[in-house]
């Protein structure tokens, strides 16, 4: 069975920091990986979609890669702000397109 | 905007009653699918349909069917409702190019 993790489950970070989000996926045969921002109560905002053939997308201040040899993806937030706060999933979809989800990353900006 | 509509946003439900959820999309995705979340599990595939005129399941398919009424709409019923249903569904819809886009999730209860 696919299965995405990402780690920590949880993070409070003061304003203006950067900080890493880590996602690891078992099997390598990957399309895409995608990833997502939740606010409570809401439904999944899009954030960066990275291709299989990519390495790497970013979005402002955003910056995700994807390392299909080892089976981890990383997003990087610059000069993070209290609104960045929310809830960070990672998903990636095989051949048949079908998301798998990781458990998601709580992100807690103070300011 | 175009995007994924779902309807109804919230919902209360008596168990055993039935119920029908609406997603229709205007981006003109091939494929579009139903997920769930709960608190713990994530989120996870239910339904989903490659194209018009197919649909498969997913991991959670038990208690619900699905229709792909045309290339717009991909509908969830739940036939009997169950109060381990109770759970945020979500409409989402895909093309290979920009990824995943998602509905803003109906809150369905069932006592």
């Amino acid at each position: 069975k696919q299965e995405v993790t990402q780690i920590p489950a949880a993070l409070s970070v003061p304003e203006g920091e950067n900080l890493v989000l880590n996602c690891s996926f078992t099997d390598s045969a990957i399309y895409n990986l995608q990833w997502f921002r939740q606010d409570p109560g809401k439904g999944l905002t899009s954030l960066l979609l990275i291709q299989s053939s990519q390495r790497e997308q970013t979005s402002g201040r955003l910056n995700a890669s994807l390392d299909k040899s080892s089976g981890r993806s990383t997003l990087y937030i610059a000069a993070s702000q209290p609104g960045d706060s929310a809830t960070y999933l990672c998903a990636k979809s095989g051949s048949a397109r079908q998301l798998t989800f990781g458990s998601g990353t709580q992100l807690t900006v103070l300011p | 905007n175009a995007g994924v509509t779902q309807t109804p946003k919230f919902q209360v439900l008596k168990t055993g009653q039935s119920m029908t959820l609406q997603c229709a999309q205007d981006m003109n995705h091939n494929s579009m699918y139903w997920y769930r979340q709960d608190p713990g599990m994530g989120l996870r595939l239910i339904y989903y349909s490659a194209s018009e005129g197919t649909t498969d399941k997913g991991e959670v398919p038990n208690g619900y069917n699905v229709s792909r009424l045309n290339k717009r709409e991909f509908s969830l019923r739940l036939e009997s409702a169950a109060p381990s249903q109770t759970s945020v569904y979500f409409c989402a819809s895909t093309t290979d190019y920009y990824g995943y886009t998602f509905g803003s999730g109906t809150r369905l209860t069932v006592v």
